[in-house]
């Protein structure tokens, strides 16, 4: 069984602040991390897979970074706007067998910004 | 706009009822997925199809059962479900193989069994 830890369970910050919170996974047999945003009412949407060592990515004011040898991936959020106020959820692939990527998925951080 | 489509957006059944899930892509995507998402639990991989073939189960009770006519469409049979059944079912789609190709989902069936 796989497991993917995500830290705190939920977060409440102020418009223009800066906040990060992180995913944990298993560090061995690492292939690859990947980070989603879901909006209330919408759908779950990609944000970054990530699959290097000290891997770093950034879209706009978010950013994660990664370490498989310790197995976590931090999510940054710079200036917080209450657009941003959504769950961000990490998912670590099953060991591909060769069929479809199938992704184990952590219980998100819920994140809240008010002006 | 992710380009899956789920419907209906919500559902209300009664245990002895039989409905249907219908997911569509427009993508050209070759693999489908089947998640759930209970009350304060991860989203839960259902089913895999890859190229219309159901390349996993995992563990699903039977009342589940899944249909992959083509790579553009899935669909959820449900029949006889349990209120503990009550939950968000998001379909999914992506490229195909690979552990680094990202999934496009649904925005879900909200599936309530009374």
């Amino acid at each position: 069984i796989l497991n993917v830890e995500q830290s705190p369970q939920s977060l409440h910050v102020q418009e223009g602040d800066s906040t990060n919170f992180t995913c944990s996974f298993p560090s061995s047999n690492f292939y690859a991390l990947h980070w989603y945003r879901w909006e209330t009412a919408k759908s779950p949407e990609a944000l970054f897979v990530m699959t290097l060592n000290g891997d770093e990515k950034k879209k706009g004011r978010i950013s994660a970074t990664l370490n498989t040898k310790e197995g976590y991936s931090y999510l940054y959020i710079k200036g917080s706007q209450p657009e941003d106020s959504a769950t961000y959820l990490c998912a670590f692939p099953f060991i591909n067998t060769g069929t479809a990527s199938k992704l184990t998925f952590g219980t998100g951080t819920r994140l809240q910004v008010t002006l | 706009e992710t380009g899956v489509t789920q419907t209906p957006r919500h559902l209300v059944m009664g245990m002895t009822n039989k409905k249907s899930l219908k997911c569509e892509q427009h993508l050209g995507h070759n693999a489908m997925y089947w998640y759930k998402q209970s009350a304060k639990k991860p989203l839960e991989l259902m089913f895999v199809y890859n190229f219309k073939e159901q390349t996993e189960n995992n563990s699903v009770p039977s009342r589940f059962s899944p249909e992959c006519p083509n790579s553009s469409h899935l669909f959820l049979h449900l029949h006889t479900l349990q209120p503990e059944d009550s939950a968000l079912y998001l379909c999914a789609s992506s490229p195909g193989q690979g552990r680094n190709t990202e999934a496009f989902f649904g925005q879900g069936t909200r599936l309530t069994v009374v």
